[in-house]
């Protein structure tokens, strides 16, 4: 079954650094997406990205955080300098087409920033 | 603001009971709604959706109501196993904008079946 992968699973830097997270989407996806969770909290919308632009974001996506699709595969999230509360569960999420609401996940990268 | 909230963080469940968990939302414009699972050290796994049009919807062993009137949101869960525990997320589709159709979920039911 075809699945949204992310890598790494664990992602550890430190605070100023900058990262980059990694994400796979389905193949046949038109639509994609990142979301964080922090823990113990709820999953918050990041970013959506259509059509090799970011189509809505949300307040937390600041100018620190920026998203790429550098070819026909990977959707990536970069956060150029980390801070402490950056630390969270970063899901990546991909969608077949306007049709089809359904968002699948991948299995999150945990970020932690020391 | 608009929120996705859940009346019950914890629900603990004999094993081959039906399950019912619960979510209201506050947007009355969401045209959309869904449950994920999440169990630990995974990602949010899509269970069932429904849209605003519709007031019922059933799968296998699952069936999601939407009561538009009071904004309410349940998930039921029949005949429950061990491999239903997991935190149950509901999430509506909250975008104002067509193509962005971002998700706000709610904060989760953790279901703990009991053998």
């Amino acid at each position: 079954e075809p699945e949204v992968t992310q890598t790494p699973s664990h992602q550890v830097t430190q605070m100023g650094q900058e990262v980059i997270l990694h994400c796979v989407p389905i193949s046949n996806h038109l639509y994609f997406y990142w979301y964080r969770q922090i823990l113990g909290q709820k999953v918050e919308f990041l970013v959506s990205f259509y059509n090799n632009e970011i189509s809505e974001k949300s307040e937390i996506f600041d100018d620190q955080f920026s998203v790429e699709r550098p070819d026909g595969s990977n959707f990536t999230l970069k956060i150029r300098s980390t801070k402490l509360e950056d630390s969270a569960m970063y899901f990546c999420a991909s969608r077949e087409s306007v049709n089809r609401n359904i968002q699948y996940f991948g299995a999150g990268t945990r970020l932690s920033v020391l | 603001g608009e929120s996705v909230g859940l009346h019950l963080p914890t629900l603990s469940v004999q094993e081959g009971d039906n399950s019912i968990i619960n979510c209201a939302y506050s947007n009355s414009a969401s045209d959309y709604f869904i449950w994920y699972k999440q169990e630990s050290g995974k990602g949010p796994q899509f269970i069932i959706d429904i849209r605003s049009n519709m007031d019922k919807r059933q799968g296998q062993r699952v069936t999601v109501l939407l009561n538009k009137t009071v904004k309410h949101l349940s998930l039921q869960i029949a005949a429950t196993q061990p491999g239903d525990s997991a935190v149950y997320f509901c999430a509506e589709n909250s975008s104002t904008l067509g193509a962005g159709n971002k998700l706000t979920f709610g904060g989760g039911t953790r279901v703990l079946v009991k053998p």
